[in-house]
C-alpha cells in the first residue's frame, strides 16, 4: 500500500501523559499537514510542513504540541500533558507541490486513515 | 478566508444522480473551488476541483455558476458506497503557504436509500 499511513490508529491515555503520533507520507510528496477532527466538525488545520522545514502553524497548536519532520519524510506530533480536550481523530495528509505562479492550483491532499485519541 | 455554506443533509436513491450544492458568494477571483469528500471512519478524500469552467472526472462533475457565487458536485449514479460527507472549499489561488492548508466547515451529509 502507498498511501498515507499513520501509527497508533487508536490511543487511549490518562489526563496528564504525553503521546506522539507517526504519519508516513507518499514518498515523493514534499508537503506533510496534520489536521485535528473533532465529533459532527470538519477537520481543523493544525500544521503543515514544506520538506523539513515547518511552514505555518496553526493557533489551536498550543504550547503542549509540538510537530517533527526531522529528515523531510516521516512526521511526529506529540502532546505533552494530555487534557480531555485533546480527544479527537488527529489526520495527516501529504501532497506534491512544484512552486508556481499566482494562477497556479495546489495538488489534491492525500489524508490517511488517522490516529482517534481518547484522554480519560 | 473565503466561507462556503453547504445543508447539513441529502437522501438520495442508489443509482439516482445527486447534486449536492455549495454557496460561496464571497468568493474571490483566484479562489479555486474543491471538493472533498470522507467515508465512515476514513479521512477525507479528494474529489474535485474546478476555478471556471464545468469540470469532468471519473468520480464525479463538477459545475460552476458564471457568477461563481455557487457550485454543484454532481455524483451521476449514486452508489452506497458514495455514502459520506462531502465538503466545499475554496482555496486561494495566489500561490502562498496561506493558500495551502484546507480548510473544512461541517460538510453536507449524503445518505443512499438502497
Amino acid at each position: 500500500d502507498t498511501g498515507v499511513s499513520q501509527d497508533p490508529r487508536h490511543k487511549i491515555t490518562k489526563r496528564g501523559q504525553n503521546v506522539t503520533f507517526r504519519c508516513d507520507p507518499i514518498s515523493e510528496h514534499n508537503r506533510l499537514y496534520w489536521y485535528r477532527q473533532t465529533l459532527g466538525q470538519g477537520p481543523e488545520f493544525l500544521t503543515y510542513f514544506q520538506n523539513e522545514a515547518q511552514l505555518e502553524k496553526s493557533r489551536l497548536l498550543s504550547d503542549r504540541f509540538s510537530a517533527e519532520r526531522p529528515k523531510g519524510s516521516f512526521s511526529t506530533l506529540e502532546i505533552q500533558r494530555t487534557e480531555q480536550g485533546d480527544s479527537a481523530m488527529y489526520l495527516c495528509a501529504s501532497s506534491f507541490e512544484e512552486a508556481g505562479g499566482p494562477s497556479r492550483s495546489y495538488n489534491e491532499q492525500f489524508f490517511g486513515p488517522g490516529t482517534r485519541l481518547t484522554v480519560l | 478566508d473565503a466561507k462556503t455554506t453547504q445543508p447539513n443533509s441529502m437522501e438520495s436513491n442508489e443509482e439516482e444522480p445527486v447534486h449536492l450544492p455549495c454557496n460561496h458568494s464571497t468568493i474571490s477571483g483566484t479562489d479555486y473551488i474543491h471538493w472533498y469528500r470522507q467515508l465512515p471512519s476514513q479521512g477525507p478524500e479528494y474529489v474535485i476541483h474546478g476555478l471556471t469552467s464545468n469540470v469532468n472526472n471519473r468520480m464525479a462533475s463538477l459545475a460552476i455558476a458564471e457568477d461563481r457565487k455557487s457550485s454543484t458536485l454532481i455524483l451521476h449514479r449514486a452508489t452506497l458506497r458514495d455514502a459520506a460527507v462531502y465538503y466545499c472549499i475554496l482555496r486561494g489561488g495566489t500561490y502562498t503557504g496561506a493558500n495551502s492548508k484546507l480548510t473544512f466547515g461541517k460538510g453536507i451529509t449524503l445518505s443512499v436509500r438502497p
